[in-house]
């Protein structure tokens, strides 16, 4: 099976815009988890979506949405983006099991 | 809210050296998972332990989960530079098994 994908890889942004990040889960997975990785907070969880619901949701302002398609395809986004919001972001799915499979994660960069 | 620290933050050990972190929850939790990261790279799973006092191995890996399902231990025999990465815990709480909470992380660096 592929594993999870992550686009893009890489992104640079200035402050005040938005951004949509994209995560592909692992087939047959219908759970996908956002995480925000930064050196000083370490791994943040975002949200958490399940057959297309938001099923838990972090500490993190309404700036930071997302949805999950029925293809079980995640999107979020991030909308009047700040210098803090500079992180990498990691996608992760699983299935009946706790494991997470983590992507390669988005790594924004915000000026 | 819940917190999950993890010490040591950092670590320098000499290959061959033994090595531990330790991992301390605010609230019980419902199982325990350990995941390394590598530098550059994401989160891989390791293991999970569910039962109280439970300790598993993998090779020169020993993994225990407390009796009180609160805390947790890594523990590395004689490292190797491929042991290099930070070593993450993450538990969900009890009455929340779907949010899993990450450790603060503890970083491994292994000179040959």
């Amino acid at each position: 099976k592929a594993g999870v994908t992550q686009t893009p890889r890489y992104l640079i942004k200035t402050r005040g815009q938005q951004v949509t990040l994209s995560c592909s889960p692992i087939s047959g997975h219908r759970s996908v988890s956002w995480y925000q990785q930064t050196p000083g907070q370490g791994l943040q969880f975002l949200f958490e979506y399940f057959s297309e619901t938001q099923r838990n949701k972090g500490n993190f302002p309404g700036r930071f949405s997302g949805r999950q398609f029925s293809n079980s395809r995640s999107e979020m986004n991030v909308s009047t983006l700040e210098l803090g919001d500079s992180a990498l972001y990691l996608c992760a799915s699983r299935d009946a099991s706790n494991e997470q499979f983590f992507g390669p994660g988005t790594r924004l960069t915000v000026l | 809210g819940q917190q999950v620290m993890q010490i040591p933050q950092y670590q320098h050990v000499q290959e061959g050296e033994d090595f531990t972190t330790y991992c301390n929850s605010s609230t019980t939790l419902s199982n325990i998972q350990w995941y390394k990261q590598r530098p550059g790279g994401h989160p891989v799973f390791l293991i999970q332990l569910v039962k109280s006092g439970e300790v598993k191995k993998q090779k020169r890996l020993t993994f225990q989960f407390g009796e009180a399902k609160k805390n947790s231990s890594l523990h590395i025999t004689a490292t190797q530079t491929t042991d290099v990465g930070t070593y993450f815990c993450a538990g969900p709480r009890v009455y929340n098994t779907d949010k899993l909470i990450f450790g603060t992380g503890t970083r491994l660096q292994v000179f040959p």
